[in-house]
């Protein structure tokens, strides 16, 4: 069954640091979405992401904040200077052709910030 | 703001038993609502959907009731196994349009 694969599964940081987590999502799909989770807590909207644009974002994704989909497989959040509240997991998901449906989630990465 | 939530943060049922996990929500809108099951460091599951042309749906062993009268949902669980211990969010949006907006999340530990 094809998935969204997300890549480091857990990566630790340096306040202040840049960081970049990679997610490779379902071939055929159109619609691509980063969501964030502090441990115990929802998942969070971040950015969605649509005809190599950004289509809607959230409070939380401010200017630190980016995505791109640089080679028609990847699609990436950077976060340029990472704070203690960054701490997180972070996924990644994707929609087939329409945005509604089963929105497809990948496992997640594990961002922890010292 | 509109949102999503649930009414229970905890339930515990014995192994065999039936569960109900409720959500509710308060966007009026909301033509689209969703189960996912997380498990400990695993990313969301999709469980059950409906959507608000229907008040119930019914899937392997679970169902999905939608009360839009009173904006509630649902969800149930039949003959509740030990691998059905994760926590369950309701979700919700308007189809055509996202995101998807999650609520707080229903721990169900199952007791064997």
């Amino acid at each position: 069954e094809p998935e969204v694969t997300q890549t480091p599964s857990h990566q630790v940081t340096q306040m202040g640091q840049e960081v970049i987590l990679r997610c490779v999502p379902i071939s055929n799909h159109l619609y691509f979405y980063w969501y964030r989770q502090i441990l115990g807590q929802k998942v969070e909207f971040l950015v969605s992401f649509y005809n190599n644009e950004i289509s809607e974002k959230s409070e939380i994704f401010d200017d630190q904040f980016s995505v791109e989909r640089p080679d028609g497989s990847n699609f990436t959040l950077k976060i340029r200077s990472t704070k203690l509240e960054d701490s997180a997991m972070y996924f990644c998901a994707s929609y087939p052709e329409t945005n509604t449906g089963e929105l497809f989630f990948g496992e997640g990465s594990r961002l922890t910030v010292l | 703001g509109e949102s999503v939530g649930l009414h229970l943060p905890t339930l515990s049922v014995q192994e065999g038993d039936n569960s109900i996990i409720n959500c509710a929500y308060s966007n009026s809108a909301s033509d689209y609502f969703i189960w996912y099951k997380q498990e400990s460091g695993k990313g969301p599951q999709f469980i059950i959907d409906i959507r608000s042309n229907m008040d119930k749906r019914q899937g392997q062993r679970v169902t999905v009731l939608l009360n839009k009268t009173v904006k509630h949902l649902s969800l149930q669980i039949a003959a509740t196994q030990p691998g059905d211990s994760a926590v369950y969010f309701c979700a919700e949006n308007t189809i055509g349009n996202t995101p998807l907006v999650f609520g707080k999340g229903t721990r169900l530990s199952v007791i064997a």
